[in-house]
């Protein structure tokens, strides 16, 4: 079976602070995907990340950055000098092997304040 | 270019009643996902199509649930009898489709913006 855990259920930090959104998964398969997704308050999903698991290559866009490490199944999601615009919940999630379907974390509800 | 379209974006209905929700995928995409948003039990994949077939139904909560897909760019997600239980934010989602090393399907979803049901 596979399973995505987001072990933070809120996070509330200071503008421009950095924030660490944390993204333990587990699977048996040897070839899958994660993901990344944001839903600001108006409801949407947004894509953020595809990460296929032979690519261990950290990523930075920006402002954000992801840290993922087969050894600790952990697929980390950092945010520097954080703005009130990235409040929002973010989702981590699995793809596996043979299907096309998404398993989702629970996510976790990041609040920046002024 | 449009994104996914749900309709309606809202509904209200009374128990026992029946609801159905829409969604246009995006032009070219094989495949449509249908989720359901709670509180209680986070983001849950009801069902997903490739190509207008129902490839993995087992997210369905019970027989008063039923979805459709006629064409590459219609799908409906059906509720009847409604319950209360079933109010939450349904989302409709498509990707280009395609699976990639070892068949594991690689491809992001892209998601409408949902239906918030609200079953009294």
């Amino acid at each position: 079976a596979q399973k995505v855990t987001q072990a933070q259920t809120e996070i509330s930090v200071v503008e421009k602070e950095d924030v660490t959104l944390d993204c333990v998964y587990e699977t048996r398969d040897t070839t899958y995907y994660l993901f990344w997704y944001k839903q600001p308050p108006s409801g949407e999903l947004v894509f953020l990340i595809r990460r296929n698991s032979f690519d261990e290559q950290n990523e930075i866009s920006g402002r954000y950055s992801w840290n993922f490490q087969k050894s600790t199944s952990s697929f980390n999601f950092t945010i520097t000098a954080s703005q009130v615009v990235d409040s929002a919940v973010y989702f981590c999630a699995l793809s596996g092997q043979g299907a096309q379907k998404l398993v989702f974390g629970q996510g976790t509800r990041l609040t920046i304040n002024p | 270019d449009a994104g996914v379209i749900q309709s309606p974006r809202h509904e209200v209905t009374e128990m026992g009643q029946e609801v159905t929700l829409r969604c246009k995928p995006i032009s070219g995409h094989n495949s449509l996902f249908w989720y359901r948003q709670t509180m209680m039990r986070g983001l849950e994949l009801l069902i997903y199509f490739n190509n207008n077939v129902p490839i993995d139904d087992s997210g369905m909560p019970e027989d008063r649930f039923s979805a459709k897909m006629p064409n590459a760019s219609f799908s409906t997600l059906k509720i009847q009898p409604s319950e209360p239980r079933d109010s939450a934010v349904y989302f409709c989602a498509s990707t280009p489709g395609g699976i990639g090393p070892a068949g594991v399907g690689y491809n992001e979803q892209f998601f409408g913006p949902g239906t918030r049901l609200t079953v009294l």
